[in-house]
């Protein structure tokens, strides 16, 4: 079983629409969980941590999470075409010293 | 802003060759981490150092592998004779986390290192 899963996608998007990008992952004692925005060519960038049961709003960008079902999501409210990117969840793993990255998913908002 | 500084940007060896990528991490960070993704798939673990000694590593990070921290600013990840399929972009990042704060773990990334094995 592959410890962080998500959709490859692409997902695609038009300009000012809600973006759903979904993660599940399979260590139980996982605590904390990131997720990243990477460009083509460049490196990962946070852009959201949650740590605790529900919703965690900032800006246009609401990260939940459920632990019972280990389950994270990422909502892009407004989309807009310079968030056309791999979205990379991240786990932090019970031990506390390894975070481990799900292979991504490709967004393209198209204008 | 501060930033995680890596060097150089590209690196070319032959197979067999040994490299050193270079680390410079943001200066009041504790924790010192490098990942790997080789093109068109996944951000890859590494290794994990704090307080001058490895505290994770991966199934990957075998005895072709080491990292060290030189002096107060760098750190470095060596690579012993370079296999082809060691070429990847290497990534350098450093954490601030303190004390217990486990949870507030948030890793800031360098550039990376294109390695390219000949």
């Amino acid at each position: 079983q592959k410890e962080v899963e998500q959709n490859s996608g692409p997902l695609s998007v038009p300009e000012g629409a809600i973006a759903s990008l979904n993660c599940t992952y399979s260590d139980r004692g996982s605590q904390s969980f990131f997720w990243y925005r990477q460009y083509s060519g460049k490196s990962p960038e946070l852009i959201m941590s949650i740590y605790s049961n529900g919703d965690k709003e900032d800006g246009r960008f609401t990260a939940q999470l459920n632990k019972a079902s280990q389950y994270v999501s990422l909502l892009i409210r407004d989309s807009q075409p310079s968030d056309s990117a791999t979205y990379l969840c991240a786990v932090l793993n019970t031990g506390g010293f390894k975070t481990i990255f799900g292979a991504g998913t490709r967004l393209f908002v198209k204008a | 802003e501060p930033e995680v500084t890596q060097t150089p940007s590209h690196q070319v060896t032959q197979m067999g060759q040994e490299v050193i990528l270079r680390c410079v991490p943001i200066s009041n960070h504790l924790y010192f981490y490098w990942y790997r993704q080789i093109l068109g798939q996944k951000v890859e673990f590494l290794v994990s150092f704090y307080n001058n000694e490895i505290s994770e590593k991966s199934e990957i990070f075998d005895d072709q592998f080491s990292v060290e921290r030189p002096d107060g600013s760098n750190f470095t990840l060596k690579i012993r004779s370079t296999k082809l399929e060691d070429s990847a972009m290497y990534f350098c990042a450093s954490s601030e986390r303190s004390g217990t704060e486990i949870k507030r773990e948030k890793l800031f990334f360098g550039s990376g290192t294109q390695l390219s094995v000949l």
